[in-house]
């Protein structure tokens, strides 16, 4: 089965804290893609990080991280110092090809991360 | 310049209508791609067209959903008799290549409720 699974279902912080989203997947294709994607309660998904299965590199953006870990299937992201605007539901994502042979997005079940002030 | 737009942002039907969902995707962007996201849950991935190529429907869950798309432009998802459990928001996204990995765009989805 391909499949994403995020096991954290709602996070609560107080600003200034860290706080890590988990993100496990399950592949069977040697070559994939990775992404995040945050889906603040307007509704519309935004672009985050699009990670290559080559790439273990961990990579950090802001205050955003995170680490790639191919021997455990993760993918995790890390908000550092968080702020009330990072409130949002956070998706992981796994790429896949379809019975079809296009190319579609397999999409964790998200995990809604509310930082209060 | 313009990101992905969808009409109508909400839509109330009574079951067993039928309704049509528009999506105008970026344009130059030769991918499309439909997916459903229902209460408290990912996107499931619908349908997906590529250019002039023919669509990839594997995803679609009953033959009474459908999808169309005019050359590289607007794309309608029509779902005919509608059942409750269609009520979900239906998520149009487009690329600029359907290429492996290439980043998707999405737009802020048409919220359908089936009462």
């Amino acid at each position: 089965a391909q499949k994403v699974t995020q096991a954290q279902t709602e996070i609560s912080v107080v600003e200034k804290e860290d706080v890590t989203l988990d993100c496990v997947y399950e592949t069977r294709d040697t070559t994939y893609y990775l992404f995040w994607y945050k889906q603040p309660p307007s509704g519309e998904l935004v672009f985050l990080i699009r990670r290559n299965s080559f790439d273990e590199q961990n990579e950090i953006s802001g205050r955003y991280s995170w680490n790639f870990q191919k021997s455990t299937s993760s993918f995790n992201f890390t908000i550092t110092a968080s702020q009330v605007v990072d409130s949002a539901v956070y998706f992981c994502a796994l790429s896949v090809y379809t019975q079809g042979g296009s190319e579609k997005l397999v999409f964790g079940k998200g995990t809604k991360l509310t930082v209060n002030p | 310049g313009a990101g992905v737009s969808q009409s109508p942002s909400n839509k109330v039907t009574e079951k067993g209508k039928d309704v049509e969902l528009r999506c105008d995707p970026i344009s130059g962007h030769t991918a499309l791609y439909w997916y459903r996201q229902r209460l408290g849950q990912g996107l499931e991935f619908l349908i997906y067209f590529q250019g002039n190529s023919a669509p990839d429907k594997s995803g679609l869950p009953s033959d009474r959903f459908s999808a169309e798309r005019t050359g590289e432009s607007v794309s309608t998802l029509t779902i005919q008799r509608t059942q409750q459990e269609d009520s979900a928001v239906y998520l149009c996204a487009s690329s600029l290549r359907g290429l492996a990995g290439v980043k998707q765009y999405f737009g802020p989805g048409t919220r359908l409720t089936v009462t």
